[in-house]
């Protein structure tokens, strides 16, 4: 089976880029999506397809893929972005979703 | 407006069965894929299968085969999550959510919470 590794925590100062990566073997040629999860509420999807933002979402929110390792930067970091954040992929037919990273606004 | 709207809370003691749904709305159902995914306390998202409205197809996380059903009514626009003997540790929130085949969750429900104690 197909694994995907996120560090569970990550910080970042107000205003500061943040950026949460997702890891996995040769992941550069697999789609990769990112969720946000605030307490008490459902998944919400923030990037999909690497790079690319549903309606909605602010262009503060941009993803890349590359080699072995996914990234979703978050640009000027507002105490709002804090959430659980997930990344997601699929292995033939059945769905992978990282472990989750922990966002704080410092 | 595309919607998925999801049963209600349910206390169940172990042993016992349960059926929660999830109802779609606002687009063509049987171009989406649903899917649940499993969140325990204080956890992660688990993939636990999904079923294509198409026909019916389904497919399952190795650890959640045999653990659970997945099923739907084309007819209502509604898909099922179905357990015959719960057991403590189903103590989760359930989502459904739906993708354009294997591309992205676009659209979650609002989530199910099962909680199971005796």
């Amino acid at each position: 089976s197909y694994d995907v590794t996120q560090p569970l925590s990550v910080s970042a100062a107000l205003g500061q880029t943040a950026r949460i990566t997702c890891g996995g073997d040769n992941i550069g040629i697999k789609n990769v999506h990112w969720y946000q999860q605030k307490p008490g509420q459902a998944p919400v999807l923030v990037i999909y397809r690497e790079s690319y933002r549903p309606s909605g979402i602010p262009e503060r929110f941009s993803g890349s893929n590359s080699g072995n390792t996914a990234t979703l930067t978050i640009s000027r970091a507002q105490a709002g972005d804090e959430a659980d954040y997930y990344c997601h992929v699929w292995d033939s037919k059945t769905a992978v979703f990282g472990g989750g990273t922990k966002l704080t606004v410092l | 407006e595309v919607q998925l709207v999801q049963s209600g809370a349910e206390v169940k003691k172990p042993g016992e069965s349960l059926r929660i749904s999830c109802k779609s709305s606002g687009y063509s159902y049987t171009s989406y894929w649903i899917s649940w995914v499993r969140q325990m306390p204080g956890k992660g998202l688990e993939w636990m299968g999904n079923i294509d409205p198409g026909d019916s197809y389904t497919t399952y996380s190795p650890s959640f085969q045999g653990h659970v059903t997945i099923s739907l009514d084309k007819s209502i626009s509604t898909a099922y999550l179905q357990w015959s003997s719960l057991k403590a540790s189903d103590t989760a929130i359930y989502y459904c959510a739906r993708s354009l085949g294997i591309l992205q969750f676009d659209f979650w429900g609002q989530g199910s919470l099962v909680n199971v104690s005796s």
